[in-house]
């Protein structure tokens, strides 16, 4: 069935290493999106990508990267560099239409210790 | 300046009564959405309702609707006959438009609401 992949719901990861969060989606949505969350707080969004091969930073984009080689995939790789890196992380897909909502992923819970 | 603000951090409200939760927002844009999603304990967002910028009549999906006043730059989602299934956290958004086909979504910080039996 059709839907957003986000695995694994809880990662955990020491101080210092990099950790990829994936996402997958089969929806044929162009456009895909990384969000984080912090407890009590709204969303932040961190890069996004319109096309494959082409992404943008949003507005808390340091201290993470992404790549789009596929349609279907958008990981989001948190380095060492981001300084506070445990956080809730959301991803989304929008599909072309006329009102742009985006659908969201179950999420990856990370914790750095 | 928040571009959106929800100022009602926890609501308690009885089952089977009408809730407003109050968003209201800032944009110099003339087109622009707004939207309304829950966020069940799960963690997952789900989109619940869509206002847009130019649309003259309240949105409205089943048991949700959105009181838009675009005067005073607000856009209260109203659920009406509550149900425990209700419970979550709510977060308003907003899309901005612009000739750069701007594709993001601002969020506010959210309103837990809790539906007491």
């Amino acid at each position: 069935d059709g839907g957003i992949t986000q695995s694994p719901k809880y990662l955990f990861r020491k101080e210092g290493q990099n950790v990829t969060l994936s996402c997958e989606q089969n929806l044929n949505h162009d456009a895909m999106y990384w969000y984080r969350q912090d407890p009590g707080q709204g969303l932040r969004l961190i890069y996004y990508s319109q096309i494959v091969n082409d992404f943008q930073k949003g507005d808390i984009a340091e201290g993470y990267s992404v790549s789009r080689e596929k349609k279907e995939s958008f990981p989001l790789t948190v380095t060492s560099a981001q300084k506070n890196p445990t956080a809730f992380y959301l991803c989304a897909t929008r599909r072309s239409g006329s009102i742009y909502e985006q659908y969201f992923g179950p999420g990856t819970r990370l914790t750095v210790t | 300046a928040q571009k959106i603000t929800q100022t009602q951090p926890g609501m308690f409200v009885q089952e089977k009564e009408a809730v407003t939760l109050d968003c209201t927002y800032d944009t110099s844009d003339q087109s622009y959405g707004l939207f309304w999603y829950k966020q069940p304990s799960s963690g997952e967002m789900i989109f619940l309702i869509y206002q847009g910028s130019y649309d003259e009549q309240n949105a409205t999906e089943g048991r949700y609707s959105l009181n838009f006043q675009k005067a005073r730059k607000s856009a209260n989602l109203v659920i009406s006959a509550s149900q425990l299934g209700d419970s979550a956290m709510y977060f308003c958004a907003m899309r901005e438009d612009n000739l750069f086909g701007n594709e993001k979504l601002t969020f506010g910080t959210g309103t837990r609401l809790t539906i007491i039996p």
